[in-house]
């Protein structure tokens, strides 16, 4: 069964901070995804990726950078945290494109004061 | 567009009562791929069951759910709800890029 890990598991920071994001995935699964999550609003892709150095937008990319460092980690940059992006952030993967199974990992709980 | 719409907000039902989430969908591609993600307390999302044929019902751990072009939905039964099936559960779909399109999800609470 896929392995996806997530750093920190709660985060607390203050308006203006900068907070990254760590994910990491052992399962050589070439897509990995940001989501967060709303009440509300449900599941909403941040951004995603299906290889190291690549990087595409999702469907609420403002505010957020990411990168992909390796096969394995993929990381969520909030350089200028706001009170908006208080939430839970979830990164999955998968072995292949929107056909193929996603594997969540345990979710950060980010608040910004 | 390529959405999702899900029954929404919270559904209580009686443990033994039928279960029925709405799920449907908008899309541009002849070939939708449909998914159920459910999502216990305190727990991540996980599949629980997909379908990329036309008619055909796919089942999985008691639920069931099968996909119809004709009327563009994707519905989630199940015979008798449980204590245990109390979870967000999530529709999501093939989006225009490579990646899934979730529904808001529909919290489904089940009481004695």
């Amino acid at each position: 069964e896929a392995a996806v890990t997530q750093s920190p598991r709660n985060k607390v920071t203050v308006t203006g901070g900068n907070v990254t994001l760590s994910c990491r995935q052992t399962n050589s699964h070439n897509y990995m995804y940001w989501y967060r999550q709303d009440t509300g609003h449900g599941l909403r892709l941040i951004h995603y990726s299906y290889g190291a150095g690549n990087l595409q937008i999702g469907d609420v990319p403002d505010g957020y950078k990411a990168t992909r460092t390796t096969q394995e980690d993929f990381f969520l940059l909030l350089e200028l945290a706001s009170p908006s992006q208080t939430s839970l952030y979830f990164c999955a993967s998968s072995d292949g494109d929107w056909g193929w199974e996603q594997y969540f990992g345990p979710g950060t709980r980010l608040t910004v004061l | 567009g390529d959405s999702v719409t899900q029954t929404e907000g919270l559904v209580t039902l009686t443990e033994g009562l039928p279960v029925m989430l709405n799920c449907t969908y908008q899309t541009i591609y002849s070939n939708p791929f449909l998914f159920w993600y459910v999502q216990h307390l305190n727990e991540s999302p996980r599949l629980l069951l997909k379908s990329f044929t036309d008619n055909k019902r796919t089942e999985h751990q008691g639920f069931h759910a099968t996909l119809h072009k004709s009327s563009s939905s994707f519905h989630l039964q199940k015979s008798s709800a449980q204590l245990s099936d109390s979870a967000l559960y999530y529709c999501a779909r093939r989006g225009s890029g490579t990646y899934q399109r979730f529904g808001t999800g529909t919290k489904l609470q089940v009481v004695p």
